[in-house]
């Protein structure tokens, strides 16, 4: 049981390059997310996803698309890299509330732009 | 909106000691949850403890416990006996349970420095 999982650990992009982010999740969870995290900002939510094929914007969502085509992978994109998408993403799952509401985190992303 | 408030960007502890770091929320509603996130230089966020609204008794792991006050609306993390390993970025978290609502409100953190 791996939990959440992403790929790539570490990334370095040139400015207007673009890239996708994986997530997978093997704990069989309904809802997934995407944060971004700076500095004395806490966690930001890009997107959110409820269930297989669905998806939805959330705090910070410009320069970002998402798409959850199978319930245990959602996918960050990054169509055209700015160095303000220089952060540490971290992507998250978890069930449906009233099963259990904690939210598990994968182990994150630093993507620099430069 | 609701909106979650940690309002200590840095603490410090001696080793063996006991720490609490506090956090307010506000919110409308009666039915939530509440989280401690740690995350250590690893990056990786870790549950350390939630809380559920409904339940007055609070929440207890191991060295840490939580004191929740609903009517204020707060919700500390105490850290008993603190452990060098303890030192990280310590988020509070806020979920609401309401039916068809399915975002975290996180604070902003708290460092926490243990020193030996």
């Amino acid at each position: 049981n791996a939990g959440v999982t992403q790929t790539p650990k570490f990334r370095v992009l040139k400015t207007g390059q673009s890239m996708t982010l994986l997530c997978a999740q093997d704990m069989n969870h309904e809802y997934m997310y995407w944060y971004r995290q700076d500095p004395g900002m806490g966690l930001r939510l890009i997107h959110y996803s409820v269930g297989e094929g669905t998806t939805a914007k959330g705090e910070v969502p410009d320069g970002y698309n998402v798409s959850r085509l199978k319930k245990q992978n959602f996918l960050l994109g990054l169509e055209s890299a700015a160095p303000s998408q220089t952060s540490v993403y971290f992507c998250a799952s978890s069930y449906f509330h009233q099963r259990e509401p904690s939210q598990y985190f994968g182990p994150g992303t630093r993507l620099l732009v430069l | 909106a609701q909106t979650v408030t940690q309002s200590q960007p840095e603490m410090s502890v001696q080793e063996a000691e006991t720490v609490t770091l506090s956090c307010t929320y506000d919110t409308s509603e009666s039915d939530y949850y509440l989280f401690w996130y740690k995350q250590p230089p690893s990056r990786q966020m870790i549950l350390v403890i939630r809380q559920e609204a409904y339940k007055q008794q609070n929440a207890t792991e191991n060295r840490f416990s939580v004191n929740f006050q609903k009517a204020a609306k707060s919700f500390s993390l105490k850290i008993s006996d603190s452990q060098l390993g303890d030192a990280a970025m310590y988020f509070c978290a806020y979920r609401s349970l309401t039916s068809g609502t399915y975002k975290y409100i996180f604070g902003t953190g708290t460092r926490l420095k243990v020193l030996a």
